[in-house]
């Protein structure tokens, strides 16, 4: 199976500062579409998880440009330019390029 | 607008069954892959299985192979989950999701609780 290594697992951020999450896979995650399937999800307290990010660095409708995602091959990264409150929650990277489906650890981001 | 709205959960003892539903609308049902995931209580997230369009490929994580299967009515645009031989350790929220590559929507999330 690939294991998805997020870090850190816990990030305490002042308002308005940035904020960045990194992924790191076992195995590549070119697909054989050619895309790199590794996606973002944010979970806000007692919500189902929302998408952000997909393929890398795709961001979704309605998702602030704030969020960004990069990478290639292995690693991976999500930032927040400026974070804001509503951002609080827990957040994954998943690879979707091999069988089974994996997620990370999630990391908890909190306001300081 | 996409929605998946679940159904199902419960409160079950070890070794029973129980089977959950996603009803799905809002996009065309039979053009997509769908997926559950779940989430033990305070852990992370699990992908469980996957089904393709027309149900004729289906995916399981290892853990759950050979107890539990996913299937769907397109007619009905409705998903399910049959859960059997139920373990404590399948205690979890159940998300009925869109998509095995993109997970772009996600239902509200059906607890299931396995205990004696």
């Amino acid at each position: 199976d690939v294991v998805m290594t997020q870090s850190p697992l816990s990030l305490s951020v002042t308002l308005g500062q940035p904020a960045t999450i990194s992924c790191k896979s076992s195995q590549s995650l070119v697909y054989s579409d050619g895309n790199t399937h590794l996606n973002w999800f944010q979970q806000r307290p007692g919500q189902s998880p929302r998408r952000l990010i997909y393929k890398v660095s795709t961001r979704d409708s309605g998702v602030p440009d704030r969020f960004s995602g990069s990478g290639s091959g292995t690693d991976f990264t999500l930032k927040i330019s400026r974070v804001e409150a509503e951002d609080v929650g827990v957040y994954y990277c998943m690879q979707a390029a091999h069988w089974p489906r994996t997620f990370g650890q999630g990391t908890k981001v909190e306001i300081k | 607008e996409v929605q998946l709205v679940g159904s199902g959960g419960d409160l079950v003892q070890p070794g029973g069954s129980l089977r959950l539903s996603c009803a799905a609308s809002g996009f065309t049902f039979s053009d997509d892959w769908m997926s559950w995931v779940r989430q033990a209580p305070g852990k992370g997230l699990e992908w469980v299985a996957s089904i393709k369009k027309d149900g004729s490929e289906k995916r399981y994580v290892d853990s759950v192979r050979g107890r539990f299967t996913i299937s769907r009515d397109n007619a009905k645009n409705s998903l399910y989950l049959q859960m059997n031989s139920l373990r404590v350790e399948d205690t979890a929220v159940y998300f009925c999701v869109r998509g095995a590559w993109l997970f772009g929507d996600w239902g509200q999330g059906g607890l299931v609780t396995v205990s004696s």
